[in-house]
């Protein structure tokens, strides 16, 4: 079946402006994460929903950073007059339910954010 | 706050010879521990877990063991393949949000 869907896979754009990136989550899944992996680190968590709310936003960086999930399945981050610094591979994850730490996370391929 | 240190890499090893990526953790609450595998040119996906102390999780030859006492998940494998390089990462959930990543360990495997 389908997995986590991501697009675009890459984005180049210059400092300062705004960018989207789409998120499509396996279909069913309640629950939807956003991370964010720099070269040579681990995924770093940002925001985490369950439905249509977020349950977690602890990890967003700053106020250029929301997400959104209006209608419970496709999600869209959002990033407001990007610095160089938030160049790194934006990875969204899908699970089934979200209520168990258990609970397997599927992950999608990722969009490549570059900010010249 | 909760975190995972692994192995530092890389990692290079010939053809059927025994493999372990250390991670060991520290959590707030009861974790449930995962390895994640990410081969070339693909996405994140889930090797194996744990969800409580002592249990062990495997896959594909793979195996980790849930140690409370010494806070650690190793990774092992007793006879890897060159199918099997791609970087490794070490992860832990104390709820049922987000996951906390180590900064992964990539293994070369040699013919």
């Amino acid at each position: 079946g389908a997995g986590v869907s991501q697009t675009p896979s890459n984005k180049v754009t210059e400092k300062g402006k705004y960018v989207e990136l789409r998120c499509d989550p396996i279909s069913g899944h309640t629950a939807l994460y956003w991370y964010r992996q720099s070269l040579g680190q681990g995924p770093e968590f940002l925001i985490y929903f369950q439905g249509t709310g977020a349950a977690d936003d602890s990890g967003l960086p700053n106020d250029r950073f929301f997400a959104v999930r209006p209608e419970g399945s496709v999600s869209t981050l959002k990033i407001q007059r990007t610095e160089r610094g938030d160049s790194a591979v934006y990875l969204c994850a899908s699970s089934p339910g979200g209520s168990s730490t258990a609970d397997t996370q599927y992950f999608g391929p990722g969009t490549r954010l570059t900010v010249l | 706050g909760n975190s995972v240190t692994q192995m530092e890499g890389p990692v290079t090893l010939s053809e059927e010879a025994f493999l372990t990526i250390n991670c060991t953790y520290t959590a707030t609450g009861y974790p449930s521990l995962f390895w994640y595998v990410q081969y070339p040119g693909e996405g994140l996906q889930l090797l194996l877990k744990a969800t409580k102390a002592d249990d062990k999780g495997s896959n594909k030859g793979f195996e980790a063991t849930y140690r409370k006492e010494t806070t650690s998940f190793h990774l092992e494998k007793g006879s890897v393949q060159v199918s099997d390089s791609a970087v490794y990462f070490c992860a832990l959930r104390t709820n049922a949000g987000k996951s906390t990543f180590g900064d992964g360990t990539t293994l070369t495997v040699k013919p």
